[in-house]
Order: C-alpha cells, then structure tokens, then sequence
C-alpha cells in the first residue's frame, strides 16, 4: 500500500488530453513539493516534473504539473504513442523523514 | 555528464546480506547539498524508496527497513553504499541509485538499475 495513490491505469487516444492525479496528505503533499517520474517499458525511471511544475530540460511543454491542498495532478496533452509508460508521483513525508511514491498508473495509449 | 552505477550480486540467498555498490561520476558527494538515495522495484510493483546519504554524511532510511539498512560514502572514490541484512524472497527488485537535487527532493539522473533475486 502506497503512501501517496495514483489510479492504477489511465487510458487515452493520440491527440487527447490526459490528467492523472496523486494523492496525499499534510505530512507529504500539503507541504512539500511533488515531483513526477516516466518509466518506459524496460528503463530506468526519468525525472519528468520537480517542484510541482517544472520541467527539466528536455522535457516537452505537452506535460504539466499542477498541486493544489493535498493532491497533485500531471497533464499530458496531445497524447502520443511515445508517452505509453508507467507514471510515477513522489513527495518527501515529514511525518516519516523520508520520500514517498504513489503506486504507478500505466498509461496506455490507444 | 552526471551519471550513476550500481553493481553488486545478481542472486542472494535468502538471510545474506546484500551489498550493492553506486558508483558516480560529473559531481562530488562532498560538495555542499549534494545527496544519493537508492530505490527499489520488485517486478511489477511500484518504486520504493530505501536511503538516502547526504553530503555532511547525514542519513535516512525508509521508516519499514530501517533496522536492516545502512548506507555510506566513500567520496575519493565517487561511491556510495547499501548493505541490506536478513534478505528475503520478496527482497527481489531491481535496486536503483540516484542522485538528489541539493534540497534532497528529486531524483536525477538515476542509474540503470540491477536486478538482485533472493532465491535459494
């Protein structure tokens, strides 16, 4: 059981938008910053958003993060094949010093 | 370029003690703010965060693994160090390095990742 919860699966057409929520509580996203993971099938997970918001370099503007009380949501528009991948949200918990991650929602593009 | 990588055994038996390896390069673990943490991901299952090492030698452990975990640096190599006590079968997971942002919050860039089975 994850600290921080994520849809296990989000599904979408090229072209559409997609938001996928992650969330916590006070001890975690209510106070800290939340940042998103991308793990292709068979890689290493990659940096996708930090501090809410930004995006490394690299990383297109079709991605956007957003936090608002205890939850976080990642928007993904025009949605491409390429962006098949499980997503990850992570967020250091004060209560247990030390981070947290959601459960994964595998994103499907169909 | 920063990159990071883990070596350590393939295959533990079950109540070994696993050691594993993260060996850095394009930053140094003495310069002020900079930190490595490990995760993990047993097949199928979601990321697990397990330590975390910062420059001043300060450490954090997930709150469920503390009593088997311990993690230290050795900053004239460029490496840092997981040791996990007491394996066990679901202990099987793809263990990843990386390193932290100074403020301790994200993770990037991570390693490779290398996969440790706890089988007899």
């Amino acid at each position: 059981q994850s600290v921080l919860t994520q849809p296990p699966s989000a599904s979408g057409t090229p072209g559409q938008r997609l938001t996928i929520s992650c969330s916590g509580s006070n001890s975690n996203i209510g106070y800290n910053p939340v940042n998103w993971y991308q793990q292709l099938p068979g890689a290493a997970p990659k940096l996708l958003m930090y501090s809410n918001n930004q995006r490394p370099s690299g990383v297109p503007d079709r991605f956007s993060g957003s936090k608002s009380g205890t939850s976080a949501s990642l928007a993904i528009s025009g949605l491409q094949s390429e962006d098949e991948a499980d997503y990850y949200c992570a967020a250091w918990d004060d209560s247990l010093n030390g981070m947290v991650f959601g459960g994964g929602t595998k994103l499907t593009v169909l | 370029q920063v990159t990071l990588r883990e070596s350590g055994p393939a295959l533990v038996k079950p109540t070994q003690t696993l050691t594993l390896t993260c060996t850095f390069s394009g930053f140094s673990l003495s310069s002020s703010g900079r930190c490595v943490s490990w995760i993990r991901q047993p097949p199928g299952k979601a990321l697990e965060w397990l330590a975390r090492i910062d420059w001043d030698d300060a450490k954090y452990y997930s709150t469920s693994l503390k009593t088997r975990l311990t993690i230290s640096k050795d900053t004239s190599k460029n490496q840092v160090v997981l040791t996990m006590t007491n394996m066990d079968p679901v202990d099987t997971a793809t263990y990843y390095c990386a390193r932290n942002d100074p403020g301790g919050s994200w993770f990037d860039p991570w390693g490779q990742g290398t996969l440790v089975t706890v089988s007899s």
